[in-house]
């Protein structure tokens, strides 16, 4: 079965702009859950959707959105990048709601903002 | 706000030592999990713990959540280079929204 895969695994960008970044699940998991890492604020919870329906949130500006379409496939959008938003984004999928009891991750996209 | 405290942040040690690092919260939670982390990559979960006093091995690595299950740690034995990595804790919120708090992790180095 193949894992969690993210793309594009590197992405440079400026100030301003904004970003797509895309996660394909693990055939059969309907919940991705989207995380921010980075070495000062470890792992921060963005949100989590299940079935297309965005069922968890975290602390995160409207700046940071995302969606989730039939297949599972999930996008999550960063407008207006700040350069605090230079980190490592990570894609995790399950089988379960509310985040199921494991999670698989993907490699992450590193982001970076100049 | 929930938070989980790992320590040490870093550890450094020679090819066979032991070490314990640990994950303390003042809250409880309903489970905890274990991932490792190795550079350019996900975390990957180790083992999950549910049951307050819980002792789970995996090889050398020993396992244990508090009995009031507000903290848990890992012991690994006679650790070697492939143990290095990110080491992170993450407990799952008792309440409705049963969210994942995750640590900043432990950055272990075994050298050879």
């Amino acid at each position: 079965k193949a894992g969690v895969t993210q793309t594009p695994r590197y992405l440079i960008k400026t100030r301003g702009q904004q970003v797509t970044l895309s996660c394909s699940p693990i055939s059969g998991h309907r919940s991705v859950s989207w995380y921010q890492q980075t070495p000062g604020q470890g792992l921060q919870f963005l949100f989590e959707y299940f079935s297309e329906t965005q069922r968890n949130k975290g602390n995160f500006p409207g700046r940071f959105s995302g969606r989730q379409f039939s297949n599972s496939r999930s996008e999550m959008n960063v407008s207006t990048l700040e350069l605090g938003d230079s980190a490592l984004y990570l894609c995790a999928s399950s089988s379960g709601t509310l985040g199921g009891n494991e999670q698989f991750f993907g490699p992450g996209t590193r982001l970076t903002v100049l | 706000t929930q938070l989980l405290e790992q320590s040490p942040q870093f550890l450094s040690i020679q090819e066979g030592e032991n070490l314990t690092v640990y994950c303390n919260s003042s809250s409880v939670f309903s489970s905890l999990q274990w991932y490792r982390q190795e550079p350019g990559e996900g975390p990957v979960l180790l083992v999950t713990v549910v049951t307050g006093g819980e002792v789970k091995k995996l090889k050398r690595l020993t396992f244990q959540f508090g009995d009031a299950r507000k903290d848990s740690s890992l012991h690994i034995t006679a650790a070697q280079p492939g143990d290095t990595g990110l080491y992170l804790c993450a407990g799952r919120n008792a309440g409705n929204n049963r969210k994942l708090i995750w640590g900043l992790g432990t950055s272990l180095a075994v050298n050879p």
